[in-house]
């Protein structure tokens, strides 16, 4: 089955202990993402990747790194995570990184609680 | 940035009647749109795109209709099923790689 997965689904930690969220696609997607989701702001970028190796800061990469050594995986690190990275987290994957005829698919997401 | 989306917060229809959200954007250069469900627990789920140089474009049960001159975005479900509540939110493509999301409207149907 077509999907990409995240893990863990949920995540509690506290202030400044490291922390991976992993995202897979099975898919050959060229093109990964990581969003945010927040009550009242929607879906904010995070990061993209357009293929391995290329990474790029999206709307609010504050507090966040990457990495895309392989097509299929784009893990989400957070070295030092705050209480307003508290969140629900979402990678999403797309064919191509031009995004026309070409909708991302998502993950089932991570809800991350930073104490 | 910008808000994509002014979106009611809420929509309550009876099942078997049409729904209508509704989604504005405000970039005029924006070329690419999509309508995602998110139920709860879940991530978004794809449900219909179409493009900047199209008017309307159907599915099963539902069609997208945009307007470029007043820059508004209509997803209709024919037909609404209990099955169909949940959050809808409109993306936009900007700039190629970069989509940027509404808040979204919750549809929940009424038995």
């Amino acid at each position: 089955e077509a999907q990409v997965t995240q893990n863990p689904r949920y995540l509690i930690t506290v202030t400044g202990k490291k922390l991976t969220v992993t995202c897979s696609q099975n898919m050959n997607h060229e093109y990964m993402s990581w969003y945010r989701q927040d009550p009242g702001l929607g879906l904010r970028q995070i990061y993209y990747s357009m293929n391995v190796e290329v990474t790029d800061k999206g709307d609010v990469p504050e507090g966040y790194k990457v990495s895309r050594k392989e097509k299929r995986n784009f893990p989400l690190i957070l070295e030092s995570p705050s209480p307003n990275q508290t969140s629900l987290y979402f990678c999403a994957s797309s064919l191509t990184g031009q995004g026309r005829n070409s909708p991302l698919h998502f993950g089932n997401g991570t809800r991350l609680t930073v104490t | 940035g910008e808000s994509v989306g002014l979106h009611l917060p809420t929509l309550s229809v009876q099942e078997g009647d049409n729904s209508i959200i509704n989604c504005a954007y405000s970039n005029s250069a924006s070329d690419y749109f999509i309508w995602y469900k998110q139920e709860s627990g879940k991530g978004p789920q794809f449900i219909i795109d179409i493009r900047s140089n199209m008017d309307k474009r159907q599915g099963q049960r539902v069609t997208v209709l945009l307007n470029k001159t007043v820059k508004h975005l209509s997803l209709q479900i024919a037909a609404t099923q209990p099955g169909d509540s949940a959050v809808y939110f409109c993306a936009e493509n900007r700039k190629g790689n970069q989509f940027y999301f509404g808040t979204g409207t919750s549809l929940t149907v009424i038995p």
